[in-house]
């Protein structure tokens, strides 16, 4: 049971190019997330899943997109990335939306150069 | 939007020590959540309040829902040093069933 899992660990950008970067659960939840985390700030929501075919903006949508593969992946694009989206991005699982517990991968450490 | 004051930002305590951290708002809170983050990992949860005035414990740990719905706090008592890393509160609001809203952390640091 490998609960929340993301790739790659760390990904060096130049402005311009854009990635995926992947995240599954194994744990049956039905919603996802997608926060950015920057030094002496909180966890800022970029992209929710409430379920299975649903996506939502959160805070810090703009310069993303996700994706919804199916109940296990969340996937999230940079299309085009800027200097500014230097951060780790982490991915989160609940069982549903709600005061239920939220389950968090290790970590995507991105810089763009 | 909805901030989360979360104090002090970083705390240097002596093993042994009790240590005291809390977190305000000007708006009222639903859920508060109190997670902890090792170096290189995700934030794990530790802690989850659900009513005004509820007191929970999880070992050396209790935090509080503040009455008026508007702050929370945590408590660490006899402090280790595996208690170090950085200390999250995180408040679900009224108005959305999934975003949390988070504090900027308490980062606690053992003194040699």
């Amino acid at each position: 049971n490998a609960g929340v899992t993301q790739t790659p660990k760390f990904q060096v950008l130049k402005t311009g190019q854009s990635m995926t970067l992947q995240c599954a659960q194994d744990m049956n939840h039905n919603s996802m997330y997608w926060y950015r985390q920057d030094p002496g700030m909180g966890l800022r929501l970029i992209y929710y899943s409430a379920s299975e075919g649903t996506t939502d903006k959160g805070e810090v949508p703009n310069g993303y997109n996700v994706s919804r593969l199916n109940k296990r992946e969340f996937s999230l694009r940079l299309e085009s990335a800027a200097p500014s989206q230097t951060s780790v991005y982490f991915c989160a699982s609940s069982e549903r939306g709600g005061p239920y517990e939220q389950y968090f991968g290790p970590g995507t450490r991105l810089t763009v150069t | 939007g909805q901030q989360l004051n979360q104090s002090p930002q970083s705390m240097f305590i002596q093993e042994g020590e009790d240590v005291s951290m809390n977190c305000t708002s000007s708006s009222i809170f639903n859920t508060w959540l109190w997670y902890k983050q090792d170096p290189g990992e995700g934030p794990v949860l530790l802690i989850a309040l659900y009513k005004a005035g509820e007191l929970t414990s999880n070992g050396r740990l209790t935090a509080q829902f503040g009455i008026t719905r508007k702050d929370s706090f945590l408590n660490i008592s006899a402090s280790i040093p595996s208690d170090v890393g950085i200390y999250f509160c995180a408040g679900l609001p009224p108005y959305s069933n999934y975003q949390l809203i988070w504090g900027a952390g308490t980062k606690l640091i053992i003194k040699p």
